[in-house]
């Protein structure tokens, strides 16, 4: 089993809808969660940290269930913009060390 | 925010050329820096974790003496490929952790291209 699995997707989507997508980590001792925004071709970009409690940032969402352990990013409202690969990220234990999920694929359609 | 700046952005050179990247930490001091490597469509995958002042930690599988890694200063990290092959194009990313904070996301740099042939 993978230390964190993403659904490859792609996820095709049209505008202006809501899509959830989830991330399952391997390692309950794992500490801290993100998901990072990545467009083709470039470095990943920090979306937002996931907090125990949940959070929201605008139209996103992303929660944390660590009893099933697993985070999910919820995107409502879908731009155009938002076509891109979501990376799902775990600290592993307390050696700063960041796990990769391999991606989902987002793609919206007008 | 912290910004972190890689150079190049994109490299291509012949066979056994070795090649220097640089990470740089612009407005923050990193004491630790990491190395990614991202192959088309995967993840990234760490390469080494790379502390100011002292030898750089490789992940299994990753020839230390191919990837030569210098962090001498609380601002920049350099990782050297060795005797490029075009089995080691790839995209390079480095990236920095604000503050020493384990819980802390961390910054990327843009990332180099490196193409091999």
């Amino acid at each position: 089993r993978k230390e964190v699995e993403q659904d490859p997707g792609p996820f095709n989507v049209p505008e202006g809808a809501t899509v959830a997508f989830n991330c399952t980590y391997s390692n309950s001792a794992s500490q801290s969660f993100f998901w990072y925004r990545q467009d083709c071709r470039k470095e990943p970009k920090l979306l937002m940290s996931v907090y125990s409690s949940g959070n929201e940032d605008g139209r996103f969402t992303a929660q944390l269930n660590r009893a099933s352990q697993y985070i999910s990013l919820l995107i409502r409202d879908s731009k155009l913009s938002d076509s891109a690969t979501y990376l799902c990220v775990v600290n592993s234990d307390s050696n700063y060390q960041l796990i990769w999920g391999a991606g989902t694929k987002l793609i919206i359609k007008p | 925010g912290a910004v972190v700046s890689q150079h190049p952005s994109w490299v291509i050179c012949k066979s056994g050329t070795s090649v220097k990247i640089e990470c740089r930490s612009l407005d923050f001091q990193a004491t630790t820096m990491f190395w990614y490597r991202q192959f088309p469509k995967q993840s990234l995958m760490l390469m080494a974790t790379s502390n100011e002042g002292s030898k750089a930690t490789y992940e299994q599988g990753v020839e230390k003496d191919k990837f030569l890694i210098n962090h001498a200063s609380l601002t920049l990290s350099t990782l050297t490929v060795t005797s490029a092959h075009p089995e080691d194009s790839s995209f390079y990313i480095c990236s920095a952790l604000v503050g020493g904070l384990g819980n802390q996301p961390q910054h990327f740099g843009d990332g180099t291209r490196l193409s091999i042939l």
